[in-house]
């Protein structure tokens, strides 16, 4: 079946700008995660959803950072007046909760930049 | 204190020798472990996960878990030039929260 899907691939923005990530899960997965990858740096937890709550919203760095999920799937996140720091690989990953496994399956990301 | 540490590296080994990565996690309620790897460029793929205190193997591949000591490594035999990436430790510490370390550097020389 599909696996995770991000877009768009790429963006390019302006700083100030708004900007909208969106992340499709493997269907039939109910959490969901966001992550931010600077260039040759680890994972960066940004926020996860169990269905379309939100249990833990801590990572997002400031509240410029939005995010939500509707209907159980799909993923937006948003980012309001963008700055040139928030210039990483934005990385969205499904899993099938209520199991021990618990593996995440990573969509390709969205390369962001902010000029 | 970060919830998931690694050695940043880089780690390099000849060819053919092993490979050792480690990982410690601060949260003692933590249920499942995960080893990731990462390519240049590429997004993380699974390659190992562990549950119980003990070894797990998989081909080239060994985890160890200590959850006395909280500690989780990962072993590569005969390690090929092909290995060379960053590997992260991942725990999820209830539910479906997981945590990644900021990952290790392998590099793996012919």
């Amino acid at each position: 079946g599909a696996g995770v899907s991000q877009s768009p691939s790429n963006k390019v923005t302006e700083k100030g700008k708004d900007v909208e990530l969106r992340c499709d899960p493997i269907s039939g997965h109910t959490a969901l995660y966001w992550y931010r990858q600077s260039l040759g740096q680890g994972l960066e937890f940004l926020i996860y959803f169990q269905g379309n709550s939100a249990p833990d919203k801590s990572g997002l760095p400031s509240d410029r950072f939005s995010a939500e999920r509707t209907g159980g799937s799909v993923s937006t996140l948003t980012i309001q007046r963008t700055q040139q720091e928030d210039s990483a690989v934005y990385l969205c990953a499904s899993s099938v909760a209520g199991t021990l496994g618990n593996e995440q399956f990573f969509g390709p990301g969205t390369r962001l930049t902010v000029l | 204190q970060k919830e998931v540490e690694q050695n940043s590296g880089p780690l390099s080994v000849p060819e053919g020798a092993i490979a050792s990565l480690n990982c410690t996690y601060s949260d003692r309620v933590s249920q499942s472990f995960f080893w990731y790897r990462q390519y240049s460029g590429k997004s993380p793929e699974l390659i190992m996960s562990i549950y119980s205190n003990g070894d797990k193997e998989d081909g080239r591949f060994t985890a160890q878990l200590n959850k006395a000591s909280q500690y989780v490594s990962l072993l590569i035999r005969d390690s090929q030039p092909s290995d060379s990436a960053t590997y992260l430790c991942a725990v999820i510490r209830n539910n479906n929260d997981m945590r990644f370390g900021a990952g290790t550097r392998l590099t793996v020389k012919p």
